[in-house]
């Protein structure tokens, strides 16, 4: 079975730093795709940014960027530029493309601080 | 609606009793998903709904949990006599295809349900 861990329980940054959140996963395939979602106190699980295990380009979105490793299978979220709004639980998920599956498998997360 | 809405935001009820959890996923969204997230975990995978069938419910932990999905639009998940243990917050999504990637999930801000 497919796993993802976050090491990190509780991140802090200062605002307008950058800080990156760590993730790793346990899978035996070679299809599959990462996301990582922002959960802030409303509840609401919020796409941030997302990447297919075959393409080698780490993905970026604004201010939001990830470094994929998938020998090492570790995906990890870099935030720049942080702002007081960025303040949440981050999650990193899993998808196996095998199967027709579409469960998410989800980290246990890490909660994000932003210090003015 | 503009977004995914689940009812009741929040669910108090006494051990062995029945409850019902509404979500109302976006227009159009053939794909429906329900997920638990217990205190400091991660959302876990119930059941995915394509249409009016479920596609998955590997995730349903026992035969207490039950969810329809009659019309391919509102769905209701459907706990039988309660235990403490089923206390969580409910996350429901819905994506317009089915795919994770390329239709991404898009989260309700959930049902929390105390079991006392």
């Amino acid at each position: 079975a497919q796993t993802v861990t976050q090491s990190q329980p509780e991140m802090s940054v200062q605002e307008a730093e950058t800080v990156t959140l760590s993730c790793t996963y346990d899978t035996s395939e070679s299809d599959y795709y990462l996301f990582w979602y922002k959960q802030p106190p409303s509840r609401q699980m919020i796409l941030v940014i997302r990447q297919e295990a075959y393409k080698q380009q780490n993905a970026t979105e604004n201010r939001f960027s990830v470094n994929f490793q998938k020998a090492a299978k570790s995906f990890s979220l870099k935030i720049s530029d942080s702002q007081l709004g960025d303040a949440a639980m981050y999650f990193c998920a899993y998808r196996n493309l095998l199967g027709g599956s579409e469960k998410l498998v989800f980290g246990k997360g890490t909660k994000l601080t932003v210090n003015p | 609606g503009a977004g995914v809405s689940q009812t009741p935001s929040n669910k108090v009820t006494e051990k062995g009793k029945y409850v019902e959890l509404r979500c109302d996923p976006i227009s159009g969204h053939t794909a429906l998903y329900w997920y638990r997230q217990s205190l400091g975990q991660g959302p876990e995978f119930l059941i995915y709904f394509q249409g009016t069938g479920a596609a998955d419910d590997s995730g349903l932990p026992n035969d207490r949990f039950f969810a329809v999905r009659p019309e391919g639009s509102v769905s209701t998940l459907k706990i039988q006599r309660t235990e403490r243990g089923d206390s969580a917050v409910y996350l429901c999504a819905s994506s317009l295809e089915g795919s994770s990637y390329n239709s991404p999930l898009h989260f309700g801000n959930g049902t929390r349900l105390t079991v006392t």
